[in-house]
C-alpha cells in the first residue's frame, strides 16, 4: 500500500531532550516536506526536501533540522526542544514539487509531540 | 509572496444542507489550487485541484470548488452535506512551476449536525 508512514504517533519529551521524528514513503517520491499544525494557524512549512541531499528551509524553520540521505526518508530532528515546540507534525511527499503539473501531496498521519 | 485566506473559522450545518467554504488568495502570478479535508485524528487527504482548463473542480465525496480569476477565490461546495462531511477542510495554494512551497489557509472547521 502506497504510504508516508511517521512514527512515533505521540511523543511526550523534557526541554532540551533531542529527538528525532522519522517520516518514510514508498512512493519514489522525489519531493518530501515537513509542516506543523497549530489550532487558528493552519498548516505552516517547517523544511523540504525536492531531492536527496537538497533541502530548504519553509516558513517556520527555527529550532529544527533535517536531512535526506536516501529518498524513501526524510527525519525531522529537534536538536534542543523548546514548549513553544509543541505541535502536531506531518510529513509528506508528492512525486514532483507541488508546483509541478498533477503533483498532490501525500500526508502521513501525524505526530502529537508535546515539549514541558 | 502567495497568501490564503480561508474567511471562516468554523461552519455550522444541518444534514442535508448545502455548505460553501470560502477561500480566497493572493498572488500576482498563475497558482494552482487545492482543498485538503482532514477527518478526526487522521493526516490530511486531496479533495480536490484545479491545475488548468474548467474552472469548475470535482473532487471525491460530492464536493466542487469554483476558480474565480478576477475574485482570486476558490470557494468549496457540496449541495448536501452528510454527517461523515464533519471534518476541517483547508485551502491551499502553490505558484506554478517555481519551487517547493506549498502554502495553506487557517483551515475551516465544517459541524453537521443531524
Amino acid at each position: 500500500e502506497a504510504q508516508v508512514t511517521q512514527n512515533p504517533r505521540y511523543l511526550i519529551t523534557v526541554t532540551g531532550k533531542k529527538l528525532t521524528v522519522t517520516c518514510s514513503q514508498n512512493m519514489n517520491h522525489e519531493y518530501m516536506s515537513w509542516y506543523r499544525q497549530d489550532p487558528g494557524l493552519g498548516l505552516r512549512q517547517i523544511y523540504y526536501s525536492m531531492n536527496v541531499e537538497v533541502t530548504d528551509k519553509g516558513d517556520v524553520p527555527e529550532g529544527y533540522k533535517v536531512s535526506r540521505k536516501e529518498k524513501r526518508n526524510f527525519p525531522l530532528i529537534l536538536e534542543s526542544p523548546s514548549p513553544n515546540q509543541t505541535s502536531l507534525y506531518f510529513c509528506a511527499s508528492s512525486l514532483n514539487t507541488p508546483s509541478s503539473y498533477n503533483s498532490p501531496l501525500h500526508f502521513g498521519n501525524g505526530t502529537r509531540l508535546t515539549v514541558t | 509572496a502567495q497568501s490564503v485566506t480561508q474567511l471562516d473559522s468554523q461552519v455550522p450545518v444541518f444534514e442535508e444542507a448545502p455548505v460553501e467554504l470560502r477561500c480566497n488568495y493572493s498572488s500576482s502570478v498563475s497558482v494552482y489550487l487545492f482543498w485538503y479535508v482532514q477527518y478526526p485524528n487522521q493526516g490530511l487527504q486531496l479533495l480536490l485541484k484545479y491545475l488548468s482548463g474548467s474552472t469548475l473542480v470535482k473532487g471525491i465525496n460530492g464536493f466542487e470548488a469554483e476558480f474565480n480569476k478576477s475574485q482570486t477565490s476558490f470557494h468549496l461546495r457540496k449541495p448536501s452535506v452528510h454527517i461523515s462531511d464533519t471534518a476541517e477542510y483547508f485551502c491551499a495554494v502553490t505558484l506554478r512551476n517555481q519551487g517547493g512551497k506549498l502554502i495553506f489557509g487557517q483551515g475551516t472547521e465544517l459541524s453537521v449536525k443531524p
